[in-house]
């Protein structure tokens, strides 16, 4: 079953806005990871959070992650035309051999 | 220098034909997956395989026989294709299981359409 699910499915921002998506999951887990996939391409990860964290940065990203709502957000700050791509959220379970149950993911369009 | 790559980018083919596709990370990473991802982009595990071992079968039709001859390849046979199947197929790894940080590197992908 899909662990992961993420809204909105689909955001549409202008550049330099920020842009939030959300994460939700059903069992305990050991990590998040949350990935980018441009058009045609592969899956790029960005960032891992692992349960015991509540807030993660990395450059205009910012990942938090609250176990007792089994959620997850990801915020990138000041957006650019080249953030526009599919970003995907993906847990990782204990003792789950790195087995990752991705989400549907959110199709962000930034708009020069 | 390309982490994990993979061959053919496109397969198109005719219902109830045999294909492969191949997979090869540089990465040195042990532990390698194969994903599918449908029209609704929702991407979901079939196999792992970690230093040649089969770790991760998920319920997939036997008709799919993934093959590590080695850790830094892994491959994966399809019999009798049929139009379900047609999606796009990732290929990924990662270090090793159970390591610290989890990252999975992903391949380029390879779009199979079956006719």
């Amino acid at each position: 079953s899909q662990q992961g699910e993420e809204d909105p499915q689909a955001l549409s921002i202008q550049e330099g806005e920020n842009a939030t998506m959300n994460c939700s999951y059903k069992t305990s887990i050991n990590n998040l990871q949350w990935y980018r996939q441009n058009s045609g391409r592969g899956l790029v990860h960005l960032i891992l959070i692992r349960s015991n964290e509540r807030e993660k940065h990395s450059g205009r990203l910012r990942v938090t992650l609250d176990t007792s709502k089994k959620s997850s957000s990801l915020l990138i700050t000041a957006s650019r035309a080249a953030d526009t791509a599919s970003y995907f959220c993906a847990t990782e379970r204990s003792g789950g051999y790195n087995k990752l149950i991705f989400g549907a993911g959110t199709r962000l369009a930034v708009h020069p | 220098d390309t982490a994990v790559s993979q061959t053919p980018k496109y397969l198109v083919t005719q219902m109830g034909n045999d294909k492969s596709i191949k997979c090869e990370q540089n990465l040195g990473h042990d532990t390698m997956y194969w994903y599918k991802q449908d029209s609704k982009k929702f991407l979901k595990i079939m196999f792992s395989y970690n230093n040649k071992e089969l770790i991760i079968n998920e319920t997939v039709p036997n008709r799919f026989s993934p093959k590590s001859p080695d850790k830094a390849h892994l491959n994966l046979h399809i019999n009798s294709l049929e139009l379900g199947d047609s999606a796009v197929y990732f290929c990924a790894s990662s270090q090793e299981v159970g390591a610290a940080y989890n990252e999975q590197f992903f391949g380029p992908g390879t779009r199979l359409t079956v006719l």
